[in-house]
């Protein structure tokens, strides 16, 4: 089982609609989470992390399941420019590397 | 403030030569991370430094591939007599410590014909 999972997508959606990717982590002592976003032919750029009790950050909301080890990303009224690829990012402990998933490419629609 | 700086920004060179990619971390970041990106897909982990420790290579594919971080600062990833499988965008990212955010440079795009 791979460390981190994601659907790779395309979620094709029109504007304004509402959006949620899932992501699932192996290592259940895994202990910080975060969303980055990558644009074609760009660096990843950190979106927003991963707290225990949920966040929320205008449009876009992220939760954590610890019992079921997976983190959501939900986007609310899709903008053209938030197409992109979204990559679930794991802490597997504390000074170590992050794991990066393979990212869900999301594809916002006229 | 500066960002992670990455040079050069693109790379073409023959297959069997040698080439050198540089990062410039963010100032104070005790991590760097080296990470390749063939095109259309997702990231792959090449080594990580960390302080002082003795680096994690666990990722670099092969012994053609070394890097170095001289003073805690500066990284160097070398690829040695390269091949064409080696084109992809390399990445450098540095964090303040290992597990945090990390913040990524503008990637060096390798071309090896």
């Amino acid at each position: 089982r791979k460390e981190v999972e994601q659907d790779p997508g395309p979620f094709n959606v029109p504007e304004g609609a509402t959006v949620a990717f899932n992501c699932t982590y192996s290592n259940s002592a895994s202990q910080s989470f975060f969303w980055y976003r990558q644009d074609c032919r760009k660096e990843p750029k950190l979106l927003m992390s991963v707290y225990s009790s949920g966040n929320e950050d205008g449009r876009f909301t992220a939760q954590l399941n610890r019992a079921s080890q997976y983190i959501s990303l939900l986007i609310r009224d899709s903008k053209l420019s938030d197409s992109a690829t979204y990559l679930c990012v794991v802490n597997p402990g504390t000074a170590s590397k992050l794991t990066f998933g393979t990212g869900t490419r999301l594809q916002v629609t006229l | 403030g500066a960002g992670v700086s990455q040079s050069p920004s693109n790379k073409v060179t023959e297959k069997g030569k040698d080439v050198e990619l540089r990062c410039d971390p963010i100032s104070g970041h005790t991590a760097l991370y080296w990470y390749r990106q063939s095109l259309g897909q997702g990231l792959e982990f090449l080594i990580y430094f960390q302080g002082n420790s003795a680096p994690d290579k666990s990722g670099l594919p092969s012994d053609r591939f070394s890097a170095e971080r001289t003073g805690g600062s500066v990284s160097t990833l070398t690829i040695q007599r390269t091949q064409q499988e080696d084109s992809a965008v390399y990445l450098c990212a540095s964090s303040l410590t290992g597990g945090n955010t990390q913040y990524f440079g503008p990637g060096t795009r390798l071309t090896v014909l």
